[in-house]
């Protein structure tokens, strides 16, 4: 699975927009990019996930560029308990493969 | 709701007992499930495949003989941590799915694990 970089912090004030980026540059043709999210001592949530196509769900939209060598993960009205980790993942659909886990992305939402 | 049903959430226990997790898929069969282990500020780690039926696979550096995998369903998985000792605590998490067209893999809500 294609490796993925994130930046380790980022904070957001409550009720904005929180953009959420990730690098992927050697992204395969047919790998998925998987965001999760992770609240303080729970398992990792599922967001989204796309493969080329701009995708939105009630939680989130997903932006992947053309190149598919980045994306970002778009929280539109943040909350508080949006606070979380935020993983960026690379990976085939369908496999039966375990997901891969980076570092993430610490989002603080601050009132 | 929840798609993967982990138990215990908590477990307080004395040094050189074994304790066993539950992981299980509530609205669909899972061949193969995942343990991870996540340390604190740290982040997840796979300790093992989990696959019906069969021998789990495990990742270097875990203990086969320490970390008891059984999939004996396609529902569920257990996880038994046996003799444990205090090195052995942390945050255990399995999860299962994502195998299928446009199926994402879910998570359960994790074992906080201490040994005392």
């Amino acid at each position: 699975d294609a490796k993925t970089t994130q930046p380790p912090s980022m904070d957001c004030a409550e009720g904005r927009a929180a953009n959420l980026p990730c690098n992927h540059s050697t992204i395969s043709g047919n790998e998925y990019v998987y965001w999760y999210r992770q609240i303080h001592s729970q398992g990792p949530q599922y967001i989204i996930h796309g493969l080329k196509n701009n995708e939105t769900n009630e939680m989130a939209s997903l932006i992947i560029t053309e190149d598919r060598k980045s994306s970002t993960l778009i929280l539109p009205h943040a909350t508080l308990r949006d606070t979380a980790v935020y993983y960026c993942i690379v990976r085939v659909q369908g496999s039966a493969r375990q997901l891969t886990f980076g570092s993430g992305t610490q989002l603080t939402v601050l009132p | 709701g929840a798609v993967v049903s982990q138990h215990p959430s908590w477990v307080i226990c004395k040094s050189g007992t074994s304790v066993k997790i539950e992981c299980r898929s509530l609205d669909f069969q899972a061949t193969t499930m995942f343990w991870y282990r996540q340390f604190p500020k740290q982040s997840l780690m796979l300790m093992a495949t989990s696959n019906e039926g069969s021998k789990a696979t495990y990742e270097q550096g875990v203990e086969k003989d320490k970390f008891l995998i059984n999939h004996a369903s396609l529902t569920l998985s257990t996880l038994t941590v046996t003799s444990a000792h205090p090195e052995d605590s942390s945050f255990y998490i399995c999860s299962a799915g994502g195998t299928g067209t446009g199926q994402p893999q879910h998570f359960g809500d994790g074992t906080r694990l201490s040994i005392l």
